[in-house]
């Protein structure tokens, strides 16, 4: 086990609707990025925060945002969901630049 | 272009066999880290092995090495003597300066009994 939690493990949601999943990262890990793997393909970046900022973020609207608390726990939130939002969404922690970034198991969300 | 590719979309091997999974890079920054994940169909991404761009030697972790070969832009994952846990997604990664992770399109990988 690498320590990140996610919840839920599956959640089913109405197009339109907002969502937030939640991560619990490693033990002392500062840095909290979240990604999005749609069917068949690989995990795309989202956004990760350093320390309670946000200090990157991928191509993704504004609907997606996020927050990292002082624990480094983590949350993301998206509102207005669309079809295509459907998807595994992962959480992941590292610790400095370079470092192997440890993975929860995913969130998969079904927009209907 | 994109920052990783696999060309290989699934391989099978026969168990205690050796396989080689392909991952090529793209990248102008001197210093990144090159990153090998398994991904079983309960979704968890398993990290396998790291190798930084200035690493002289090719990384090996247990029965997994990568075999990098810098002026090519190659970070080939080798799996020795297979096993049938083995079979599942594969996804090379990089990651520049601290930065987001690319992933590649992973290769589904076999093992037959």
């Amino acid at each position: 086990e690498t320590g990140v939690t996610q919840s839920p493990t599956h959640l089913i949601k109405t197009r339109g609707q907002q969502v937030t999943l939640r991560c619990s990262s490693q033990s002392g890990h500062n840095t909290v990025s979240w990604y999005q793997q749609a069917l068949g393909q690989g995990p795309q970046f989202i956004f990760q925060y350093y320390r309670e900022e946000e200090n990157g973020r991928g191509n993704f609207p504004p609907r997606f945002s996020g927050l990292q608390f002082p624990n480094y726990s983590s949350e993301l939130n998206v509102n207005a969901l669309e079809l295509d939002d459907s998807a595994l969404y992962l959480c992941a922690s590292s610790l400095g630049e370079y470092t192997e970034a440890f993975f929860g198991q995913g969130t998969r969300l079904t927009v209907v | 272009a994109q920052k990783i590719t696999q060309t290989q979309p699934g391989m099978f091997v026969q168990e205690k066999e050796a396989v080689t999974l392909d991952c090529t890079y793209d990248t102008s920054d001197p210093s990144y880290g090159l990153f090998w994940y398994k991904q079983p169909s309960s979704g968890e991404m398993i990290f396998l092995i790291y190798q930084g761009s200035y690493d002289q030697q090719n990384a090996t972790e247990g029965r997994y090495s990568l075999n990098f070969q810098k002026a090519r832009k190659s970070a080939n994952l080798v799996i020795s003597a297979s096993q049938l846990g083995d079979s599942a997604m594969y996804f090379c990664a990089m990651r520049e300066r601290g930065d987001q992770f690319y992933f590649g399109t992973g290769t589904s990988l076999t093992v037959i009994p």
